[in-house]
């Protein structure tokens, strides 16, 4: 059974970069098959997908997120991460890691999801 | 901006059969856009559902089936239970290889 597990301060202030973790366990994150994506919820709201990394490193990010977003992997320690910078109250939000399948282009394992707040 | 649109809510009968939409701004929806439906309930991460347009996954229960219909992804709930009231979320993929979320549609069971 694959899970996901995000980590990472959970109070960021406003202009830094918000840095979380995700840790995968049950399978191998060079596997092959597989996207690790990045997605966020603020309260209340609807989902966000911030962007993508294959195991070769190759991303993708949402267009209206690019600029400020790095998503790199660890295949050593089977974890993947996201960056964003210069980020605001309006970035306070869950942020969920989840896995997308190469082939089929399906998301089917999610995180629990680690709530970051923007404050200073 | 692309955007993807959903019903805000909709109201069903336990036993009864509930379709909902997704639709893109950039016209028909196509299996090309790989539609995935998500299930959320208070305070939890999203379950995946469907993916691409109408395949389950594993834990799916049978009365969720997935599809195309009239130029929208759509998502139809058959015989639904009280525990099936939630969000639901789709999906869509789009060319430049990102993808972008329905607003939700908030399913009440009464």
């Amino acid at each position: 059974q694959v899970q996901l597990q995000e980590s990472g301060p959970g109070l960021v202030k406003p202009s830094q970069t918000l840095s979380l973790t995700c840790t995968v366990s049950g399978g191998s994150i060079s596997s092959g098959s597989y996207y690790w994506s990045w997605i966020r919820q603020p309260a209340g709201k609807g989902l966000e997908w911030i962007g993508r990394i294959y195991t070769s490193g190759s991303t993708n990010y949402n267009p209206s997120l690019k600029s400020r977003v790095t998503i790199s992997v660890d295949t050593s320690k089977n974890q993947f991460s996201l960056k964003l910078s210069s980020v605001t109250a309006a970035d306070t939000a869950v942020y969920y890691c989840a896995r997308e399948g190469l082939i089929v282009r399906g998301f089917d394992y999610w995180g629990q999801g680690t709530l970051v707040t923007v404050s200073s | 901006q692309t955007v993807v649109t959903q019903e805000p809510s909709l109201t069903v009968s336990p036993g009864g059969t509930v379709t909902l939409t997704c639709a893109s701004s950039t016209g028909a929806v196509t299996s090309g856009y790989y539609p995935n439906w998500f299930q959320q309930k208070p305070g939890q991460a999203p379950r995946a559902l469907i993916y691409s347009t109408s395949n389950k996954h594993s834990w799916t229960p049978a009365r969720f089936s997935g599809s195309l219909l009239g130029g929208k992804a759509a998502l139809t709930l058959s015989g639904v239970q009280p525990e099936d009231e939630a969000e639901y979320y789709c999906l869509l993929y789009y060319g430049g290889a990102h993808w972008v979320f329905g607003g939700g549609t908030k399913l009440t069971v009464l």
